[in-house]
């Protein structure tokens, strides 16, 4: 089965600074994967997602990245704001099936 | 944000008895999800739904169960609460199977607390 998780449960980065959160896989098979935001008290919020033919995805502000030879993607938030504090977490498997697999999740704090 | 509510949002309840959350969508979308989320782990599956009276386990399904009567509605049962249980629940849908290009969405959890 797949197995995700987060490099580090919190960071602390200062407002205006890119921050980035890093996520590993153990499965190879795993195709597809998403990056979403939990702010306190609420549900997780869909960020952005990739698929394994892709090594990059842009959206707004956020890139994600995925290296498939070391099973390892990364969420990079660029000049953060108060408002991107929160918990990060990726989730990654198949794209169809039920062993879509979700990691604890990297607490972001932004600094004044 | 997707029309999904969760209710109760907080319950408090004792060791062994009965304890149902509901989740009501108002998006028409043929999955529906019960996760459960404690510290240090990530979201885990308990069961799913793939239409009406239609369901299947999840990764921790056991003291579990579910039924799904129509498409808005998906219900989580507890039938005797234990301790183990305390949590906080989410319910997810998505229009297609897994996520494929409808990443799920999710309500804004139930806290549930078993003393």
């Amino acid at each position: 089965g797949e197995n995700v998780g987060l490099h580090l449960p919190t960071l602390s980065v200062q407002e205006g600074d890119n921050s980035i959160i890093n996520c590993a896989y153990s499965n190879s098979a795993s195709d597809y994967f998403i990056w979403y935001k939990q702010e306190s008290g609420k549900g997780p919020q869909f960020i952005i997602d990739i698929r394994s033919n892709m090594d990059k995805r842009q959206g707004q502000r956020v890139t994600v990245l995925l290296n498939k030879t070391v099973k390892h993607l990364s969420l990079q938030i660029a000049a953060t704001q108060p408002g991107d504090s929160a918990v990060y977490f990726c989730a990654g498997g198949r794209d169809y099936g039920q062993n879509f697999v979700f990691g604890p999740g990297t607490r972001l704090s932004v600094l004044p | 944000d997707a029309g999904i509510t969760q209710s109760p949002r907080h319950k408090v309840t004792e060791t062994g008895t009965p304890v149902t959350l509901r989740c009501h969508q108002t998006e028409n979308h043929r999955y529906m999800y019960w996760y459960r989320q404690d510290p240090g782990h990530g979201l885990r599956l308990i069961h799913y739904s793939y239409g009406v009276k239609d369901t299947d386990k999840g990764e921790v399904s056991d003291g579990y169960s579910v039924s799904r009567s129509k498409t808005e509605d998906f219900l989580l049962t507890l039938e005797s609460a234990t301790s183990s249980q305390t949590s906080v629940y989410f319910c997810a849908i998505s229009e297609s199977w897994g996520t494929g290009n409808q990443p799920q969405h999710f309500g804004d959890g139930t806290r549930l607390s078993i003393l």
